[in-house]
């Protein structure tokens, strides 16, 4: 069974502290995606990553993949406020029909405290 | 550009009513999908069409069904509305099927009673 998990579920962090996402894939993917959803808001693109090593960057988050471990990081540096919310990671897949299908992951809600 | 939208945005049903939600994706995009979202379950994929085909389905029952039109917006419709269907659904848009990055509508919620 295609399984996309995270971890941390649930991570509470201090303000100006780092820390690691992960996201585990079962199964060959294309591509990986990060979205970020505030509480009571959709879904917002953060990264796409395309190839074994990406490495993509905006302000106090950094992505990188490794395919060949099926593993996806998201590490937040210096944490603030702003980032208290829920991510989540994505892979497509290939269905046996040749069409893509992207599945997501568990999220991991943060919670940054001040 | 305008971003996907999605209408109506809070819906109240009772258990047994019919349901139809609205997609409008970003102008261009051909591609329509739709999730479920629970606090039990997380994001659940329900089904993605693409020019007016449906490319892929989740594993929801029938009482899902949904369909695009020649303008790509897209419509979805639960029938015979369980407790269980109380849920934020949304809906995503992207250029092409699959193997892009998917822009999110704000979600409709609906709850069930």
């Amino acid at each position: 069974e295609l399984k996309v998990e995270q971890n941390p579920l649930f991570l509470s962090m201090q303000e100006e502290k780092n820390y690691t996402i992960y996201c585990n894939y079962s199964t060959t993917s294309d591509r990986l995606y990060w979205y970020r959803q505030d509480p009571g808001k959709s879904l917002e693109s953060l990264f796409v990553l395309l190839s074994n090593g990406a490495v993509k960057q905006e302000g106090r988050l950094m992505a990188s993949l490794d395919t060949k471990a099926r593993l996806s990081t998201l590490h937040i540096t210096a944490a603030v406020h702003d980032l208290s919310a829920t991510y989540f990671c994505a892979v497509d897949i290939v269905t046996t029909s040749g069409t893509y299908k992207y599945i997501f992951g568990t999220g991991t809600r943060l919670k940054v405290l001040a | 550009k305008a971003g996907v939208t999605q209408t109506p945005r809070y819906l109240i049903k009772t258990r047994g009513q019919q349901v139809t939600l609205s997609c409008s994706p970003i102008s261009g995009h051909r591609s329509v999908s739709w999730y479920q979202q629970t606090p039990g379950q997380g994001l659940q994929f329900l089904f993605e069409y693409f020019s007016e085909t449906q490319r892929n389905k989740g594993n929801f029952p029938g009482r899902f069904s949904g369909r695009q039109f020649s303008n790509s917006r897209s419509e979805m419709n639960v029938s015979t509305l369980e407790l269980g269907d109380s849920a934020l659904y949304l809906c995503a848009s992207s250029p092409t099927s699959g193997s892009d990055t998917q822009y999110f509508g704000p979600g409709t919620r609906l709850t069930v009673l």
